[in-house]
């Protein structure tokens, strides 16, 4: 089946760059998304890219997309410790209605 | 616009119990999925209803079952709980009109099976 696999850990210096990373399989889809989790709470949309772009800047957040190697990343600049959480990427899987696809998450962890 | 709202946030069952979960979407989105979330397995699937209609199923057993209401409304049911139920079940609702739709979360139901 569909497959999104993403690295479990990042730390990062506070005010540094942070990149997340994540591969996916399907290739179908129109829209792949970042969902962010902070502890003890649901997943907030951060952003998402269509999947004809090749990158979207939306204030600090940076989303690049290749798509031939089937590669998603996320940046962060000037990382602050309230990014401390848990990000996924998420895929819409194909054509199946209302299922999304994540990975396990990323735990990022700013130091300060 | 209200976000999407689940109650209970907590929950504590012992096995053998059954449980419901609700959830209540954006005003508007007709569509609601329901998820999983473990430390094991992270986030999975369980099914999504439109229009009071079950349109897509994960691989759960048969002991996980939902419906939804006709102000779009659904709950989750879960019964004979399993110890391995103990998750945080989390909802999302999207417009539901075309596939592949931008989903929101709510906050999450957690259930703790003992």
């Amino acid at each position: 089946g569909e497959d999104v696999e993403q690295s479990l850990f990042l730390s990062v210096r506070e005010g540094d760059s942070s990149v997340i990373n994540c591969t996916y399989t399907d290739s179908s889809s129109t829209y792949l998304y970042w969902y962010k989790q902070e502890p003890g709470a649901g997943l907030q949309l951060l952003t998402y890219i269509f999947s004809n772009m090749d990158m979207k800047q939306d204030q600090r957040l940076t989303v690049l997309l290749n798509k031939k190697d089937k590669h998603l990343s996320l940046r962060i600049a000037d990382t602050q410790t309230g990014d401390s959480a848990i990000y996924f990427c998420a895929d819409p899987n194909g054509g199946s209605q209302g299922n999304l696809i994540f990975g396990k998450g990323t735990k990022l962890s700013v130091k300060p | 616009k209200a976000g999407v709202t689940q109650t209970p946030r907590y929950l504590i069952k012992t096995r053998g119990q059954q449980v419901t979960l609700s959830c209540s979407p954006i005003s508007g989105h007709r569509s609601v999925s329901w998820y999983q979330q473990t430390p094991g397995q992270g986030l999975q699937f369980l099914f999504e209803y439109f229009s009071e209609t079950q349109r897509n199923k994960g691989n759960f057993p048969g002991r996980f079952s939902g419906r939804q209401f006709s102000n779009s409304r659904s709950e989750m049911n879960v019964s004979t709980l399993e110890l391995g139920d103990s998750a945080l079940y989390l909802c999302a609702s999207s417009l539901g009109t075309t596939v592949q739709e931008t989903q929101y979360f709510g906050p999450g139901t957690r259930l703790l099976v003992l």
